[in-house]
């Protein structure tokens, strides 16, 4: 069985660098095509696809955040990180990961059930 | 950056009937489009890829079609359980993006 779960803290204040963890379990991240992106959905809006991480350690960034974002994979422990640098209030958001099995094509066939992020003073 | 339109934004329905959903992209995405079920306080569960081919486990009453810029979700005979926001996303090419979802109601 394939789950994925994120972990963080609940609030961070604005500036702050917010460190998310995705632990993962039921595939591996070095299996050839496998992936997984990190998406972020703010209360009561759409979703919005921030970055993702391949087996080969390819990455790949949303650009409108690329220069506070990044990503890094932890292999032998099933865990793909996400850091997001001088947090604001409008980054206040559900945070999810998602794994993207399909080798060939790029959509999210699993998610987690994601972590609330508040940015408040 | 591909831009994702759904429309309606919210369809109020009844249960047992026929509800199709909408979405266009900015250009042509080929058929790299996949619809999204999220319910109240719940991750988005995968329904179709490719367009038109369901996820493991989606039932038949759920069916998708269209190609390049125009697509379309129709639920057959709506369920109690089927009421939810749907999103459609492209993955021609990164930055993946999303629509801002419609919502389906029960009238």
């Amino acid at each position: 069985q394939v789950t994925l779960n994120e972990s963080g803290p609940a609030l961070v204040k604005p500036t702050q660098t917010l460190t998310l963890t995705c632990t993962f379990s039921g595939f591996s991240l070095s299996t050839t095509g496998m992936r997984v992106s990190w998406i972020r959905q703010p209360p009561g809006k759409a979703l919005e696809w921030l970055a993702r991480i391949d087996w080969d350690d390819d990455k790949f960034y949303s650009p409108s955040l690329k220069t506070r974002l990044t990503i890094s994979k932890d292999t032998s422990k099933n865990q793909v990180l996400l850091t997001l640098t001088n947090m604001d209030p409008v980054d206040t958001a559900t945070y999810y990961c998602a794994r993207m099995g399909d080798p060939k094509y790029w959509y999210f066939d699993l998610w987690g059930r994601g972590t609330l992020v508040t940015v408040s003073s | 950056e591909i831009v994702m339109t759904q429309s309606p934004a919210t369809l109020s329905v009844f249960p047992g009937t026929r509800a199709t959903l909408f979405c266009r992209a900015s250009q042509s995405v080929s058929s790299y489009l996949a619809w999204y079920q999220q319910k109240p306080g719940q991750a988005p569960r995968l329904l179709i890829y490719g367009a038109s081919t369901r996820a493991t486990g989606i039932p038949a009453r759920f069916s998708g079609s269209g190609s390049r810029t125009d697509f379309s979700l129709t639920i057959s005979s709506l369920q109690s359980e089927d009421f939810a926001v749907y999103y459609c996303q492209q993955y021609d090419d990164w930055p993946y993006t999303f629509g801002q979802g419609t919502k389906l109601e029960i009238k």
